[in-house]
């Protein structure tokens, strides 16, 4: 079955940029009925969607979080990526990635990565 | 950004029943679908229930969904030690153009 996996620095300072890529395998990250997403949680804290994207490249952002995000996907590498700049302590989170299947009226997460914890401090 | 409401914890009797609400509006709930998700301590979360009330392949038949106007319930019959996790109802909300998460419930077996 599809697995998703996270990778990336755990460590990023303030006002640099937090990079991370989710590697899919299992499965081709091509597909017409599938969004890519990012999604993180603080720590004790409950969960917030960051953004999604096609394997076309189209994506949402979430608006809270849109002037300082960017998502990439690299299909020969069955790969998505996710930049967010000028980061501060509260970023801080783990970020998971998420395969999302859309119907109209509905989008569900299924399968998640295991996580990865980023921590922004000098 | 938790739009959707939850009770911050539950507790019950093994082999017992508990139901968890989330609370929403017309631009969430009353309006797009409603998910569930199960995460165990120090895990990622797991799809419970999408789209209402449906389970995913794999998933126990003792978790169930509803939903009526702006709000979901997830039910939990036969109340197992394992079940022992935080839960999240989440759906697509149309005014903020977000996926917006409730606010978690915790759910402990006495």
């Amino acid at each position: 079955q599809v697995q998703l996996q996270e990778s990336g620095p755990g460590l990023v300072k303030p006002s640099q940029t937090l990079s991370l890529t989710c590697s899919v395998s299992g499965g081709s990250i091509n597909s017409d009925i599938y969004y890519w997403t990012w999604i993180r949680q603080p720590a004790g804290r409950g969960l917030e969607w960051i953004g999604r994207i096609s394997s076309s490249g189209n994506t949402n952002y979430n608006p809270s979080l849109k002037s300082r995000v960017t998502m990439s996907v690299d299909t020969s590498k069955n790969q998505f990526s996710l930049n967010l700049n000028s980061v501060t302590a509260a970023d801080t989170a783990v970020y998971y990635c998420a395969r999302l299947r859309l119907v109209v009226g509905s989008g569900w997460f299924d399968p998640w990565g295991q996580g990865t914890l980023v921590t922004v401090s000098s | 950004q938790s739009v959707l409401t939850q009770p911050p914890s539950v507790s019950e009797a093994p082999r017992q029943r508990v139901t968890i609400s989330c609370s929403g509006s017309s631009s969430n709930i009353g309006n797009n679908a409603v998910d569930w998700y199960q995460q165990l301590p120090g895990k990622a979360p797991k799809l419970l229930i999408y789209y209402d009330d449906l389970l995913p392949s794999g998933v126990s038949d003792r978790f169930s969904g509803s939903k009526s106007g702006t709000s979901a319930s997830l039910a939990i019959s036969g109340l197992q030690s394992e079940d022992e996790a935080d839960y999240y109802c989440a759906a697509w909300d149309d005014s903020l153009h977000v996926y917006v998460f409730g606010t978690g419930t915790k759910v402990a077996v006495l």
